[in-house]
């Protein structure tokens, strides 16, 4: 069965560092999709970066980008220079294409607190 | 603006009621999904829809909780005579569909359900 675990509750760290999010993920289908998403306090879930499973070079849009290890079946999310902005809960999930279902499944998340 | 709509935002019931949610996905999308999200966790996923079928109940909706779509357009879910335990936010997500991984998901803002 598939399964998603995000090890880390809660984060805190200071505007403009860099900060590292971790996701381990569980799946036999060799062909995945992988996703985080983040959750601002007003509830509306937005999507941030994809990573497929065979895609050979880590994702990256802007500030995000995902450290892919395959073999470690992890998927970290890492944010340069940290924006007050960014104070959210962050979610990795993933969904996998050779289940008859068409979900994606989701971690229990981080919060990410940015000190001034 | 186009994007995932949900009404209410808020709901407050008293334990027995039944209670309907609607929801209005991006319109060519024909992928429609319901999440319910529990304080401090991640998404739990419940059902979705291609079109007007529903292809996939999870063994979280038990009898009391029934979902509609219809036309292949808006969808409802409904929960009949409602416990303290369903309280949590009901999320409906929407997607393009396909056979791909990369397939993301468009939330709406949440409807956010308090059984007294």
């Amino acid at each position: 069965a598939q399964k998603i675990t995000q090890t880390q509750p809660g984060m805190f760290v200071q505007e403009k560092e860099a900060v590292t999010l971790d996701c381990t993920y569980d799946t036999s289908d060799p062909s995945y999709g992988l996703f985080w998403y983040k959750q601002p306090s007003s509830g509306e879930m937005i999507f941030l970066i994809y990573q497929g499973s065979y895609d050979q070079q880590n994702a990256t849009e802007g500030r995000y980008s995902l450290n892919f290890q395959k073999a470690r079946k992890s998927a970290n999310l890492v944010i340069s220079a940290s924006q007050l902005g960014d104070s959210a809960m962050y979610f990795c999930a993933m969904r996998e294409l050779g289940s008859s279902a068409s979900k994606i499944i989701f971690g229990s998340g981080t919060r990410l607190s940015i000190r001034p | 603006d186009t994007g995932v709509s949900q009404d209410p935002r808020h709901k407050i019931t008293k334990r027995g009621q039944n209670v309907t949610f609607r929801c209005d996905p991006i319109s060519e999308h024909n992928r429609l999904y319901w999440y319910r999200q529990t304080l401090g966790q991640g998404p739990e996923f419940l059902t979705y829809f291609q079109n007007e079928a529903q292809l996939e109940k999870s063994r979280l909706l038990s009898d009391r909780f029934s979902a509609e779509r219809p036309k292949g357009s808006f969808s409802t879910l409904e929960i009949q005579r409602t416990e303290q335990g369903d309280s949590a936010m009901y999320l409906c997500a929407s997607s393009l569909g396909g056979q791909a991984t990369n397939e993301k998901l468009f939330f709406g803002s949440g409807t956010q359900l308090s059984v007294l």
